[in-house]
């Protein structure tokens, strides 16, 4: 069983549309929890970041977290054409010497908003 | 404001052939850096993290080394490339609210 698990899609929406990106996890040592978009051919970009369960509101984006159902969201209101990409979760727990913060990364759901 | 450059972006490369890429940050003091590889369709695999100069751990057995030869400097290097050592690097650092990627290259071994 994969640490974390995420629908890999393909997601297609009409624009105007309310978005659900979903992940679950099995580790309960993660803590931090990140959200990041992907463009074809590009790095990933950071969205969301957040470490309690509940949600956490950014413009058109809000991320949710259920630690206790070891499950995380990321919802899209509004979905725009320039939101088409693939969105990866990613999630870490505090690691030993020098603090070094390893991110576990769901294999990316890949969302296309048409116009 | 903190910058993370990495290059190439692009890379075809040779069977046996070796390999060096490289990734700077700008910005910031003793950060902690990471290399990423992710193939087609899948998610990012962590390779090597540093967390100070000369200070490298290896996440994943393989062809591949890093080095760290100043604070704000991370290599990614091969002495003879593999054809599964083709994808698409990453170079990245923690930044306190999350992680900051660079722009990647994307290696073909042919």
């Amino acid at each position: 069983q994969k640490e974390v698990e995420q629908d890999p899609g393909p997601l297609s929406v009409p624009e105007g549309a309310i978005v659900s990106l979903n992940c679950t996890y099995s580790n309960s040592a993660f803590q931090y929890f990140m959200w990041y978009r992907q463009y074809s051919r590009k790095g990933p970009e950071l969205l969301m970041y957040t470490y309690s369960s509940g949600n956490k509101e950014d413009g058109r984006f809000t991320a949710q977290v259920d630690k206790s159902s070891k499950y995380i969201s990321l919802f899209i209101r509004d979905s725009q054409p320039s939101d088409s990409a693939t969105y990866l979760c990613a999630m870490s727990a505090q690691r030993g010497s020098g603090s070094a913060r390893q991110l576990t990364f769901g294999s990316g759901t890949q969302l296309t908003v048409l116009p | 404001s903190q910058t993370i450059h990495q290059w190439p972006a692009t890379l075809v490369q040779p069977v046996g052939s070796p390999l060096s890429l490289e990734c700077t940050v700008e910005g910031t003091s003793n950060p902690n850096l990471y290399w990423y590889r992710q193939a087609a369709g899948r998610g990012l695999q962590l390779l090597f993290y540093s967390v100070g100069i000369g200070q490298i751990s290896s996440e994943v057995p393989q062809n591949l080394s890093a080095s760290r030869p100043q604070d704000r400097q991370f290599i990614l290097s091969s002495k003879k490339l593999l054809l599964s050592d083709s994808g698409f690097y990453l170079c990245a650092w923690s930044a306190p609210n999350g992680d900051t990627f660079g722009s990647g290259t994307r290696l073909t071994v042919v």
